[in-house]
């Protein structure tokens, strides 16, 4: 399975943008991006995924580089609700789980 | 529209009891999973199912059996709980046609499970 490697920790200040990096190498071209993120003590939920163009919903922006051997989740303004921990996740279109790593736990100052 | 439910929210066992944790979806979702997620640590795949009466092993299946009789449900059993068994244990379900499977589709989680064995 293809592998994804996230900084372990990152800190903003609130009300900042965020810039959270995932490289992933080894991807193939049926592999999306996943990122979902955890709030303390609740059960990971779904943040945004693409395939190889950029995505935007309301939660955040999902920027794809050229060659999909890395990719960045951007937070356009931090709030202390953003605070988690958030894990990037290679998902192929075959019957495969996503398999989750440790993330990274991002830390919010006010 | 409850989406992924669990049941029960907590529970604490003695060495050598068993139990089963129910999931339940309304989404109508082929894809099922059970994680667990111990202190500090990323979630692990247990068991997980592709569709109705069908399961697979993930990565740390032993010590647990799974069961999914019905589209809606998924079940994991603990025959003979062990303290390494104490864990947070969260199901999830997914979308996507049975057999061509959900990697452009989201998987939605439930509150999870707090299981402590002594």
């Amino acid at each position: 399975d293809a592998k994804t490697t996230q900084p372990n920790s990152m800190e903003s200040n609130e009300e900042e943008p965020v810039h959270l990096p995932c490289n992933h190498s080894t991807i193939s071209g049926t592999d999306y991006i996943h990122w979902y993120r955890q709030l303390p003590s609740q059960g990971p939920e779904y943040v945004i995924h693409g395939l190889t163009s950029n995505v935007n919903n309301r939660m955040a922006s999902l920027a794809i580089a050229e060659d999909r051997k890395s990719s960045t989740l951007i937070l356009h303004r931090a709030t202390l609700r953003d605070a988690a921990v958030y894990y990037c996740i290679l998902s192929s279109s075959g019957n495969t789980p996503l398999v989750f790593g440790k993330g990274t736990r991002l830390s919010v100052i006010a | 529209n409850a989406g992924v439910t669990q049941t029960p929210k907590f529970r604490v066992l003695k060495t050598g009891q068993s139990m089963t944790l129910l999931c339940a979806q309304d989404m109508n979702h082929e894809y099922m999973y059970w994680y667990r997620q111990d202190p500090g640590m990323g979630l692990r795949l247990i068991h997980y199912s592709v569709g109705e009466g069908t399961t697979a092993k993930g990565e740390v299946p032993d010590g647990y059996n799974v069961s999914r009789l019905k589209k809606q449900n998924f079940l994991l059993g603990l025959e003979s709980a062990a303290p390494s068994q104490t864990s947070v244990y969260f199901c999830a379900s997914q979308g996507g046609r049975a057999g061509l499977a959900g990697g452009g589709y989201e998987q939605y989680f439930g509150p999870g499970t707090r299981l402590t064995v002594t």
